[in-house]
């Protein structure tokens, strides 16, 4: 997968808990992304880095946090689980380049981690 | 936000048929991009065509930027094509890419 780690591949929870994902890249990209995958409505951005301790909202941001430390890490955070939090989550990586008066993101995904909120 | 349709949501082929996906878009983006995702979940890039055409093998993309849509075609689908086949888009500021429901497509041997 291109230098993406994503862990926990899979985990199962109860709700309430916290629960905190991670993806780790060698790639040395400057953007990192979190994206949730439900049935229905492919790939939701829920948060997104564009440097080191630089972090946005994505489309579907409440109830998840984000933190990067590092270049190569960037955490996603459930502070406290609910069952419709239960989705696949995929990291996403790009190196967004200028180019004229376009910018071009070409995005490299993990492998994904699949989490069960009971 | 920008608004991504893709259609059709389903497709069966038979094996050897040749079929094109359509990625609708509702505003002006920086960037398009097709994914394609295999049963075991993985998502690989096939293309980025903001605007033009490209070709890899069997697969062809084009998008037309100013009238806000984007193809794309599979020709002699084999099986190992089924999955689901994603557009996205990237907004003006592109960072963020918004991605379409996906088109699920199944090729019958």
């Amino acid at each position: 997968d291109a230098g993406i780690t994503q862990s926990p591949r899979h985990k199962v929870t109860e709700t309430g808990t916290p629960v905190t994902l991670r993806c780790h890249q060698t790639e040395n990209h400057r953007y990192m992304y979190w994206y949730r995958q439900d049935p229905g409505h492919g790939l939701r951005l829920i948060h997104y880095s564009y440097g080191v301790k630089d972090t946005d909202k994505g489309e579907v941001s409440d109830g998840y946090s984000v933190s990067r430390s590092k270049t190569e890490d960037f955490l996603l955070t459930l502070e406290s689980a609910t069952s419709s939090q239960t989705s696949v989550y995929f990291c996403a990586i790009s190196e967004f380049a200028m180019g004229g008066q376009k910018g071009s993101n070409v995005l490299t995904f993990g492998a994904g981690s699949r989490l069960t909120v009971l | 936000g920008i608004q991504v349709e893709q259609s059709p949501p389903d497709l069966i082929l038979q094996e050897g048929a040749n079929s094109t996906l359509r990625c609708n878009f509702s505003d002006s983006v920086n960037n398009l991009q097709w994914f394609h995702q295999n049963p075991w979940g993985q998502l690989i890039n096939l293309f980025y065509i903001p605007s033009g055409t490209k070709q890899n093998g069997r697969l062809s993309a084009t998008t037309v930027a100013t009238e806000r849509y984007s193809l794309l075609y599979i020709s002699s689908s084999q099986t190992t094509d089924s999955g689901v086949y994603f557009c996205a888009v990237g907004d003006t500021g592109g960072f963020k890419t918004i991605f379409g429901a996906g088109t699920r497509l199944f090729v019958k041997a």
